[in-house]
């Protein structure tokens, strides 16, 4: 069965830092491409970045340029966001999620992990 | 960037009903690449459709999805207790950033 489990949500205080890990099983994880995707509180979906297999292609929301950098550790299995100046706006849970029948960098998405809550609150 | 509209926000039915969601695009969706997901409460999303028509693995055939160009419809043709949940429309048929509606909450009436 395929499983994404996100790690390292928690409180930070405005314009901290924090670094969201996905850990994958259960598929061949250099094939696919990669997305984090959010959720504030009582709110929809919001898309976050992606990551394509080879680490080449990566794209942000553009509210996240420059503040977020998502990354990948194919032998380890791993997909990671590293969150820099965060604003109390970014309070929401992280979701990782497996990308497939990409269209120039954007996917749908096949499966998603439970998500880690990230609240940004001093 | 393309918008999603989806409507209508709330959708109040009783088990057994047809269900009829709609998702409008801003501008056309190329290739109709546009993909539903189901999200219940303190759960993860999971994807219905694909491709605006094809369900995805294990999805019951009483869930389907129409559509081209700028609008979009997911169909569920007889409601179950467990098919009551938000329901979002994403579009991936261009450059990021990928899009999603806002979301149509079905409740039971």
């Amino acid at each position: 069965d395929v499983q994404l489990v996100e790690s390292g949500g928690g409180l930070v205080n405005p314009g901290g830092s924090l670094r969201l890990s996905c850990a994958a099983s259960g598929f061949i994880f250099n094939t696919y491409s990669m997305n984090w995707v959010r959720q504030a509180p009582g709110k929809g979906l919001e898309w976050v970045a992606s990551i394509n297999s080879g680490s080449n292609y990566i794209f942000y929301a553009d509210s996240m340029k420059g503040r977020f950098t998502i990354s990948r550790d194919n032998a380890q299995k791993l997909v990671y966001l590293q969150m820099n100046s965060l604003r109390v706006e970014d309070t929401a849970v992280y979701h990782c999620a497996r990308g497939w029948g990409c269209s120039g960098g954007s996917c749908y998405l096949l499966d998603w992990g439970q998500g880690t809550l990230v609240t940004v609150s001093s | 960037e393309i918008v999603l509209t989806q409507s209508p926000g709330t959708l109040s039915l009783s088990p057994g009903e047809r269900a009829t969601l709609s998702c409008r695009a801003s501008q056309s969706v190329n290739s109709n690449h546009l993909a539903w997901y189901q999200q219940k409460p303190g759960q993860a999303p999971r994807l219905l459709i694909y491709g605006a028509s094809s369900r995805a693995t294990d999805i019951p055939d009483r869930y389907s999805g129409s559509g081209s160009g700028t609008d979009f419809t997911l169909t569920i043709s007889r409601l179950e207790p467990e098919d009551f949940a938000v329901y979002y429309c994403q579009q991936y048929g261009s450059s990021p950033p990928i899009t999603f509606g806002q979301g149509t909450r079905l409740e039971i009436k």
